[in-house]
């Protein structure tokens, strides 16, 4: 296992468009985070998993953001209609019940 | 609530000078701490962790940091930086064990 598998690295979209990432956590893990990072900011919560089960999510995702994990295992966020300040870096993360987060190397969105 | 503060946004030092980059946090209940390094385009990589152990807490690269209960703090250390430290530092807390509350993050420069 070679870790949070992020795909793709980059992405760029026009204004409006949809767009989808996705996440492949490392295998044990049933824990599951994504997380938004804009530029000389610390990373923003946006939802947690816990095996397929969606337990947490951010008051900064709006309705145009989804996530999903189905059978536990990858994740998918989609974001709709995109908007210039979706512009960020999205991270997921995977752990155990004990902390020790594993993050993946960031899906870099730019909206134009 | 919980909160992170770190103290001071950049941090400049001479390569094997004593590394220290502060961070305090806010927290009714113990919490559980970790410092993440970010370089430039990449994800965030686990430096060390706090889960209510030993308070002084050894991680990779040679950093550690100490667990100060009456000071709220989770100071980072490194007694002799080297050209490579070089990167942005973020302190992180977690009560529940699910999300993480990130500081603004340090920006660490090693001069030559």
């Amino acid at each position: 296992d070679t870790g949070v598998s992020q795909n793709p690295r980059h992405k760029i979209t026009k204004r409006g468009q949809n767009v989808t990432f996705r996440c492949d956590p490392i295998s044990e893990h049933n824990r599951l985070y994504w997380y938004r990072q804009t530029l000389g900011q610390g990373p923003e919560f946006l939802t947690y998993f816990q095996n397929e089960a969606q337990l947490e999510k951010s008051r900064l995702l709006s309705d145009r953001f989804s996530a999903e994990r189905p059978k536990g295992s990858f994740s998918t966020l989609e974001i709709q209609r995109t908007e210039q300040g979706d512009s960020a870096m999205y991270l997921c993360a995977s752990s155990l019940e004990d902390g020790g987060y594993t993050f993946g190397s960031g899906t870099r969105l730019t909206v134009v | 609530a919980q909160s992170v503060t770190q103290l001071g946004s950049h941090v400049s030092v001479s390569e094997g000078a004593l590394v220290l980059l502060r961070c305090n946090y806010s927290s009714s209940v113990p919490p559980y701490l970790f410092w993440y390094v970010q370089y430039p385009n990449q994800g965030l990589q686990l430096l060390l962790k706090y889960t209510s152990a030993a308070t002084l807490v050894k991680g990779i690269n040679g950093f550690e940091a100490e667990f100060k209960k009456s000071e709220t703090s989770f100071h980072l250390t490194k007694p002799s930086a080297h050209m490579s430290d070089a990167a942005e530092y973020f302190c992180a807390v977690t009560i529940n064990n699910r999300k993480l509350i990130w500081g603004l993050g340090t920006s660490l420069a090693v001069n030559p």
